[in-house]
Order: structure tokens, then C-alpha cells, then sequence
């Protein structure tokens, strides 16, 4: 079956830096990969997705890329800020199967003042 | 905030006892899912629904199970709980089981097996 490691584990910037987590995956049928952002105490929250046909993908200061030859795929945070501090997962999926989500182990990231 | 609300959001209970979890949503969609989290696993699907009495399973099933008797609720069920099952349970919804439906989660219960 698919599986999804993600790296760092743990990740602290300085506010203005940017950051970026990096995910790869098994599943060469795998074709969904969306990131998602969870604070403390609540459930995770979609903030960009990435279908295989799209190489990149942006949204204000977050940003995804997709190789696929390679299988992996990476979440960019730009001008960081301390509100961005959180656990971002990401995960994969295939055809029509889309909220059966294989998650990475997640990045807990800490944005310094 | 996607209508979704998970009872009880705390819960502590002992080896071998019955638990069950509620997911209940206003949003009328046909697709809930229950997911676990633990620290180093990330968030992995127990079971999912995929409309009314309609139910498979996920990659982590084993000693669960759950029942969907109407659009609205989602139950998941731990018929003898143990230890391991000791984790953060979230429930969620989507309207399409297509690319780009967007999951959305509740906030979680979290369960605690002695």
C-alpha cells in the first residue's frame, strides 16, 4: 500500500524566513496531495492541494510542488509569520478515493518573533 | 467552521470496556471518515462511509467498528477497549470522494484506554 514520510520532523524559523517541509510517497497511482495545517487543540484544515497533472502550485505565501518522476512532493511557506506556527501534514490519495488520505507523520513548525 | 461535532471530546475508560464515539454534521454530506492521531503516525483512516448503512474499511480497522444509521451521524465504536487505542479520534466529512474534495475535520476526541 502507499505510504507518505515527511521530513523535518520539527522546524523553527525566524519571521520573514521561509520554511519548507518535504514529502515522499510509494504509490506511483497515487495522483491527489494536499497539505494540511492543524493548530493546537483543533483538527487539521486544508490550506493547498496538488493534483499530478500540475507541476506547482500557488496561494499568497504557500506554494506546492509536485515531481512526480521522483515521487515526492514539498509544502513552501514564504515571509513567515508567528500565526503559521503549527503541525502541517501531508498526504496522498488516489483516483476517485480522495478522503482516504495516507498521511506523512507531520512537521511541527515554530515561527519565531 | 464546517457543522461538524464529535461527543465526547474527553474520555477516559478502562481495558475491556465498550466506547463509543459520535460524529454528527449539519452539512448533509455523503462522505464521513474516522481517523486516528498519534505522535509519529500522523493521522491514519480506521473506517469510512460512504452514505447510509454503507461502510468499509480503512488501514487501521482492527477492533473497531461503526454504524451510520442516518445522513447525520457516524458512530464509531471500540467493543473492548485496550491500551493501544489509547489516541486522538477525528472524525470527518466531505461531500465528494473525487480529487479535491476537501476533508473537513472536527476537533477531536481524545480517548484514554487504562
Amino acid at each position: 500500500g502507499e505510504n507518505v514520510e515527511q521530513h523535518p520532523s520539527t522546524l523553527s524559523v525566524q519571521e520573514g524566513d521561509s520554511a519548507v517541509i518535504k514529502c515522499t510517497y510509494s504509490d506511483s497511482a497515487s495522483n491527489y496531495f494536499p497539505w494540511y495545517k492543524q493548530e493546537l487543540g483543533k483538527g487539521p484544515q486544508l490550506i493547498i492541494d496538488i493534483r499530478s497533472n500540475v507541476g506547482e502550485k500557488k496561494d499568497q505565501r504557500i506554494a506546492v510542488t509536485l515531481n512526480k518522476t521522483a515521487k515526492h512532493f514539498s509544502l513552501h511557506i514564504t515571509e513567515t509569520q508567528p500565526e503559521d506556527s503549527a503541525v502541517y501534514f501531508c498526504a496522498a490519495s488516489k483516483g476517485n478515493q480522495g478522503g482516504k488520505l495516507i498521511f506523512g507523520q507531520g512537521t511541527e513548525l515554530s515561527v519565531k518573533p | 467552521d464546517a457543522g461538524i461535532t464529535q461527543s465526547p471530546r474527553h474520555k477516559v475508560t478502562e481495558t475491556g470496556t465498550p466506547v463509543t464515539l459520535r460524529c454528527h454534521q449539519t452539512e448533509n454530506h455523503r462522505y464521513m471518515y474516522w481517523y486516528r492521531q498519534d505522535p509519529g503516525h500522523g493521522l491514519r483512516l480506521i473506517h469510512y462511509s460512504y452514505g447510509v448503512k454503507d461502510t468499509d474499511k480503512g488501514e487501521v480497522s482492527d477492533g473497531y467498528s461503526v454504524s451510520r444509521s442516518k445522513t447525520e451521524d457516524f458512530l464509531l465504536t471500540l467493543e473492548s477497549a485496550t491500551s493501544s487505542q489509547t489516541s486522538v479520534y477525528f472524525c470527518a466529512i466531505s461531500e465528494t470522494s473525487g480529487m479535491g474534495g476537501e476533508l473537513f475535520f472536527g476537533e477531536g476526541s481524545r480517548l484514554t484506554v487504562l
